[in-house]
């Protein structure tokens, strides 16, 4: 079974602080890794996706990966209280296709205190 | 543009009861999903449709869930019997053939309660 592991949280910052989420998987062939949002008691969606080594910046959001040490991470700059939520990694299972299984970890429960 | 419906919403039966689920997913998505996500958990795929065909079912307790996608459109998740594990939210989602890798759509779910 292919793992995806998040660290465990909770994680609480204060407002305006920088929120860094960790996410490690361990299928080495994997090619495509997800950040999900999931707001209590709603679906998860997609707020960022990453494809090659390196960082991908969106407006506050930045997601990191680095695929020799089968890492990603998602940093949420000047975090704010809307950001609170659950923050769910997934990662792609390779084949090429759009059809591969995407596996999500545990998740990691953000709270931004004013 | 509609997102993916799900019915019921929350549902509450004793174990050993019976209990479906119904998706509608976005128009024109070719794939379906359905997810089970636990309290605290992370969803974990149960079965994926590709049009009407079965991509990937491996985690799908075959001897008490069942699911089926007629015509390419809506799908059908069955629990026969409940057990009190099965408690959970149901997640349906639909994405597009073709379209980013891992865009998931998700609807609201599907909240199950087995006492």
């Amino acid at each position: 079974q292919k793992e995806v592991e998040q660290n465990s949280g909770p994680l609480s910052v204060p407002e305006g602080a920088i929120a860094s989420l960790n996410c490690t998987y361990s299928d080495r062939v994997s090619q495509s890794f997800f950040w999900y949002r999931q707001y209590s008691g709603k679906s998860p969606e997609l707020i960022m996706s990453i494809y090659s080594n390196g960082d991908k910046e969106d407006g506050r959001f930045t997601a990191q990966l680095n695929k020799a040490s089968q890492y990603v991470s998602l940093l949420i700059r000047d975090s704010q209280p809307s950001d609170s939520a659950t923050y769910l990694c997934a990662v792609k299972e390779a084949g090429g296709t759009s059809y591969g299984k995407l596996t999500f970890g545990q998740g990691t429960i953000l709270t931004v205190h004013p | 543009e509609a997102g993916v419906a799900q019915s019921p919403r929350y549902k509450i039966i004793e174990k050993r009861q019976s209990v479906a689920f119904w998706c509608n997913p976005i128009s024109g998505h070719a794939t379906l999903y359905w997810y089970q996500q636990i309290l605290g958990q992370g969803p974990k795929l149960l079965i994926q449709f590709q049009n009407n065909g079965v991509v990937d079912d491996s985690q799908l307790p075959k001897d008490r869930f069942s699911a089926e996608r007629l015509k390419g459109v809506d799908s059908t998740l069955k629990i026969q019997p409940a057990k009190l594990e099965d408690s959970a939210v149901y997640l349906c989602a639909s994405s597009l053939a073709g379209g980013p890798p891992g865009e998931l759509f998700f609807g609201e779910g599907s909240r199950l309660t087995v006492l």
